[in-house]
This record gives C-alpha cells, structure tokens and sequence, in this order.
C-alpha cells in the first residue's frame, strides 16, 4: 500500500459541483499540502498545515478549502467546481528530518 | 514570491551522455534546493537535494549550487532511456514549502 494515498484517483464533475479530494498517510509526518499540477506551469501550493490546528493558505487558494481530520487525513474542496480548475492534484507529506516531500498517486480532476 | 525558472525543454539527449538540466531561482537569501524526477502520469520523487555551495555527487547524479550566480543545475552521467521523464527543480521557503520550477523535459535516445 501507499504511503499516501490520494482519493478518488480520477474524477470528473461539471460546473457548480462541490468536490472532495481525500488524502490519508501512514507516514507519520505532521506536514502536510495539497499541489495543483498543470502542463507547462510545475506545482503551486494550494494549502499546507502544519498539524491539525495549523492550517495555512498556499499561492492560489482562491476556490479551495480544506480540512484536516486528524494527523493522517488532509481534504481539499471545491465548493463551487470550475473549468479552470481542471488539474492533476497532488497531496504531500514532509519529512522533517530529510527535507523530504512525499506525494500521493495524484488526483486527476476534470470540471466539464 | 520566490520564482524558479527552468527551461521546459525537451532536452534531447543520445544514451550514454551527460544530461545537464539547469534552473536559476530569484531569492538571494535561500539556502536549499532539490530536485525532483515525474515519470509521465506518476508523482514527483526525489532524487537529490543540495544546501551548500559546491557539487553533491550521488551514483550517476551530481547537483551543482553556485549561490552568487542563484543557478543550481543537475548532471546526469551515462544517460540511460529510463531516465526520460520531467525534472522539477525546487527552492525550499520558509515553513517547509516547495517552490517548484515548471520542469525540463529530457529525453534519452537509445
């Protein structure tokens, strides 16, 4: 099994839709982020926390929330889904004493 | 904001030879860096990081820092086919965030 593990791992929804993207890790890392991932522009940060009470905007949380159930559970939502919106998402977590970040499978999201 | 500029590429290179893969980044001040690899369709994974001045060699991998130039490059000697992916170039800010470059293509010729 994964380390970390992303659900769903495809998706397609239309406008307006609200959409959930689930991440859970065994790893036992504190840290962990949500990444956006679209051709030709890298990742950009979304969101991050630092633990459960710590949660932090990224560059472009514009349209995202998330949650952070417990240590191991991080979910970013889409209230409102948009076209533009449409990417591969990424859920990591960090490893403090490697500098490490360790991604999930991804999320592929397609809003119609 | 700190930016990191790669170029996207591809960056074609014959089996056998040294792939050079660069990235400049705007902050001054920043310390780490690392490199990623993202086969097509899958997520990125490490491959190397580097904090100081200098070379950092592992196996057939060599990260280069040249903090006055803000220019960090990454050598890959004896290319091999399975080495064709995206390499992500990152700077590290503060509280454990990645600052991603958009990524260079390479693409190794058997």
């Amino acid at each position: 099994d994964a380390d970390v593990t992303q659900t769903p791992r495809n998706r397609i929804t239309k406008t307006g839709k609200r959409i959930m993207l689930e991440c859970s890790q065994t790893k036992g890392h504190d840290r962990m982020y949500w990444y956006r991932q679209d051709p030709g522009l890298g990742l950009q940060l979304i969101y991050y926390s630092f633990d459960v009470k710590d949660i932090n905007k990224g560059e472009i949380s514009d349209g995202y929330s998330v949650s952070r159930q417990a240590q191991a559970k991080f979910s970013l939502s889409l209230e409102s889904a948009i076209p533009n919106q449409t990417a591969l998402y990424f859920c990591a977590t960090f490893d403090g004493n490697t500098g490490e970040l360790f991604f999930g499978e991804g999320s592929r999201l397609t809003v119609l | 904001q700190k930016e990191v500029e790669q170029n996207s590429g591809p960056l074609s290179v014959p089996e056998g030879a040294i792939a050079s893969l660069n990235c400049t980044y705007s902050d001054r001040g920043s310390q780490s860096f690392f490199w990623y690899r993202q086969y097509s369709g899958k997520s990125p994974e490490l491959i190397m990081f580097i904090y100081s001045n200098g070379d950092k060699e592992d196996g057939r991998f060599t990260a280069q820092l040249n903090k006055a130039s803000q220019y960090v490059s990454l050598l890959i000697r004896d290319s091999q086919p399975s080495d064709s992916a995206t390499y992500l170039c990152a700077d590290m800010e503060y509280g454990n965030k990645l600052v991603f470059g958009a990524g260079t293509i390479l693409r190794v010729k058997s």
